[in-house]
């Protein structure tokens, strides 16, 4: 059971690039998340999803996209990377709200 | 808006004494309060859930307690191992949220 799957696990961009973090989770879960952490910091929720189709902002959602076609994943793209957004990006997944939530190793991005 | 806090933010503890880990949050109109743990380089990985109606849960050496009313939880270790050394983070979900807020967490070292 793979749980929640991140690529790639490290990248170095350059400002003003774009990529698409990947995320997967084979557990069919409803509800997924996009959170970033800052070194010393906490999470910050960037956008989640409820479900297919359906996707709402978090707490620090500019610079960000995010799509939800499948159950299974939800992609969040970073257009024209700034040095800010320099940071580690975990996808994390639950089935509802009294079930755990499962994370995923993390991305760790970082924009020279 | 709901806060988490979690004091202190890092602890440090002799191997094989019990300790707590405290967490309080502003709002106790909640579902359920989470406990994480992380260790350096990986994801959140979830410890043990209580539900609002629950006082307490227990895992191995681990028991959180919930206190609504208060606005508190602690996570008890019993008989700490250098393996317990990571950071812990506290999270609730409260009512008509779709999501965690998370604190910002307390890092436990364990001295053999």
């Amino acid at each position: 059971n793979a749980g929640v799957t991140q690529t790639p696990k490290f990248r170095i961009l350059k400002i003003g690039q774009s990529m698409t973090l990947q995320c997967a989770q084979d557990m069919n879960h409803n509800y997924m998340y996009w959170y970033r952490q800052d070194p010393g910091m906490g999470l910050k929720l960037i956008y989640y999803s409820v479900g297919a189709g359906i996707t709402d902002k978090g707490e620090v959602p500019n610079g960000y996209n995010v799509s939800r076609s499948t159950t299974e994943y939800f992609p969040l793209r970073l257009e024209l990377a700034a040095p800010s957004q320099t940071s580690v990006y975990f996808c994390a997944s639950t089935l509802g709200v009294n079930q755990p939530q499962h994370f995923g190793d993390g991305t760790r991005l970082s924009i020279l | 808006k709901q806060e988490v806090t979690q004091i202190p933010a890092a602890l440090s503890v002799p191997e094989g004494e019990n300790l707590v880990l405290n967490c309080s949050f502003t709002d106790s109109a909640i579902y359920n309060l989470q406990w994480f743990r992380q260790d350096p380089g990986k994801g959140l990985t979830s410890l043990l859930l209580i539900q609002s109606s629950q006082r307490e849960q227990t895992s191995g050496r681990l028991n959180a307690s919930l206190d609504k009313s208060s606005g508190r939880s602690t996570l008890y270790i019993a008989a700490s191992q250098p393996g317990d050394s990571a950071t812990y983070l506290c999270a609730v979900w409260g009512f008509g949220n779709e999501k965690l807020t998370f604190g910002t967490g307390t890092r436990l070292t364990i001295i053999p």
